[in-house]
């Protein structure tokens, strides 16, 4: 799977945007991006996930570029819950093999009154 | 409810005791993986299984091994514990096909 490059922290003033880049230069074809944030010590949780059209749920958007090289996680409205570590990996699937995944070191968001 | 479920939540130990963290889901999910944590390393994985009897290294598996002989379970067996494995350690399981990794809540293993 390709590396990804991501800031190692943002700030975000509460119910303003967040907008979280990573790079993934390398990435292949058949390689999906997906977004995970850890809380504190806790499990990384799933965001959102994409090929290579943008993507939104309930959650947050996501906004791959047309050459699939960067894309970045959108909170619309970031609150102080959203406060955590945002990890930006790639995977390849559907097709039956499993791989290393790395998640590297993220970034910390701080989201502050 | 789908989960996967890691025992214990903490671990204290010495140096040179056996121990196993256990892990197990109940989602069906082919793949399976640790990881481990420490303060600026991000999470490294130790191991990862495709399906039953399948398992291969990560980018940090010294010093630890797994099996995988039933899909649900996937024990990570530390056989001579030292304290540079002092760590937070996560389980996740996927399935293989376009499915994100649910992760366990963690176990905290200090190695004295």
């Amino acid at each position: 799977d390709a590396k990804t490059t991501q800031p190692p922290s943002m700030d975000c003033a509460e119910g303003r945007a967040a907008n979280l880049p990573c790079n993934h230069s390398t990435i292949s074809g058949n390689e999906y991006v997906y977004w995970y944030r850890q809380i504190h010590s806790q499990g990384p949780q799933y965001i959102i996930h994409g090929l290579k059209n943008n993507e939104t749920n309930e959650m947050a958007s996501l906004i791959i570029t047309e050459d699939r090289k960067s894309s970045t996680l959108i909170l619309p409205h970031a609150t102080l819950r959203d406060t955590a570590v945002y990890y930006c990996i790639v995977r390849v699937l559907n097709t039956g093999t499993a791989s290393k995944l790395t998640f590297g070191t993220g970034t910390r968001l701080q989201v502050t009154l | 409810e789908a989960q996967v479920t890691q025992n214990p939540r903490y671990l204290i130990t010495v140096t040179g005791k056996k121990l196993t963290v256990t892990c197990s889901q109940n989602m069906n999910h082919e793949y399976m993986s640790w990881y481990r944590q420490d303060p600026g390393l991000g999470l490294r994985q130790i191991y990862y299984s495709m399906n039953v009897e399948v398992t291969d290294k990560g980018d940090v598996p010294e010093g630890y091994k797994v099996s995988r002989k039933e899909k649900r379970n996937f024990p990570l067996i530390l056989e001579s514990p030292s304290p540079n494995q002092t760590s937070l350690y996560f389980c996740a399981s996927s399935s293989l096909y376009n499915s994100p990794l649910h992760f366990g809540n963690g176990t905290r293993l200090t190695v004295t």
